[in-house]
């Protein structure tokens, strides 16, 4: 039972490049979110979906795009890529409005 | 002004010691209170749940809400090695999709 699952792990970009993380759930969540994670800001949280088809935006949208096209999987893209998007990015899902959120194990990317 | 005030640390303790971690918020309207453990270059962990004011114990934690002064807390008592990690807080207003966490207070326990 993988649980939350991120691909990749690691990148490295240029500035302007373009890029998508992947994020697999097999717990049958609903909810799905997209958090980045800096030094000194905590958790910071970028768009979320509440269901398969469903996308909102959070609290720091700008510069990225997702898509929940299959219940199980929510997909995080970066346009053009900015040195300021440097961060680890994490996935959480949990099952409806309230309770644990679920974490996957996160994924650094660095934007040159 | 963050919804959600949590003091960095570091901090480093003894094996065997007590210890006390806090948040501090600004929203009344918070209902759902939780601390997250964080090891390095890993996901974040729940480690308790709370609803609401009172106090909840899981075998060496015990977490406190105190609503009337808007302050959280997390014990963990016969602190070990294992404990070594980055404690988040966390809240929420109600069944809503918007956590507020804390920025984290990075722990050590000192065999």
């Amino acid at each position: 039972n993988a649980g939350v699952t991120q691909t990749p792990k690691f990148r490295v970009l240029k500035t302007g490049q373009s890029m998508t993380l992947l994020c697999a759930q097999d717990m049958n969540h609903e909810y799905m979110y997209w958090y980045r994670q800096d030094p000194g800001m905590g958790l910071r949280l970028i768009h979320y979906s509440v269901g398969e088809g469903t996308t909102a935006k959070g609290e720091v949208p700008d510069g990225y795009n997702v898509s929940r096209l299959k219940k199980q999987n929510f997909l995080l893209g970066l346009e053009s890529a900015a040195p300021s998007q440097t961060s680890v990015y994490f996935c959480a899902t949990r099952t409806g409005g309230t309770g644990e959120l679920f974490f996957g194990e996160g994924s650094r990317l660095t934007v040159l | 002004q963050k919804e959600v005030e949590q003091d960095p640390g570091p901090l480093s303790v003894p094996e065997g010691a007590i210890v006390s971690l806090n948040c501090t918020y600004s929203n009344s309207a918070f209902q759902y209170f939780m601390w997250y453990r964080q090891y390095s270059r890993k996901g974040p962990e729940l480690l308790m749940y709370t609803y609401s004011s009172g106090n909840k114990e899981d075998g060496r934690f015990t977490a406190q809400v105190d609503k009337s002064s808007k302050y959280i807390s997390l014990f963990i008592r016969d602190s070990q090695p294992s404990d070594s990690a980055t404690y988040l807080c966390a809240m929420e207003v109600n069944t809503g999709n918007q956590f507020y966490f804390g920025t984290g207070t990075s722990l050590t326990v000192i065999p």
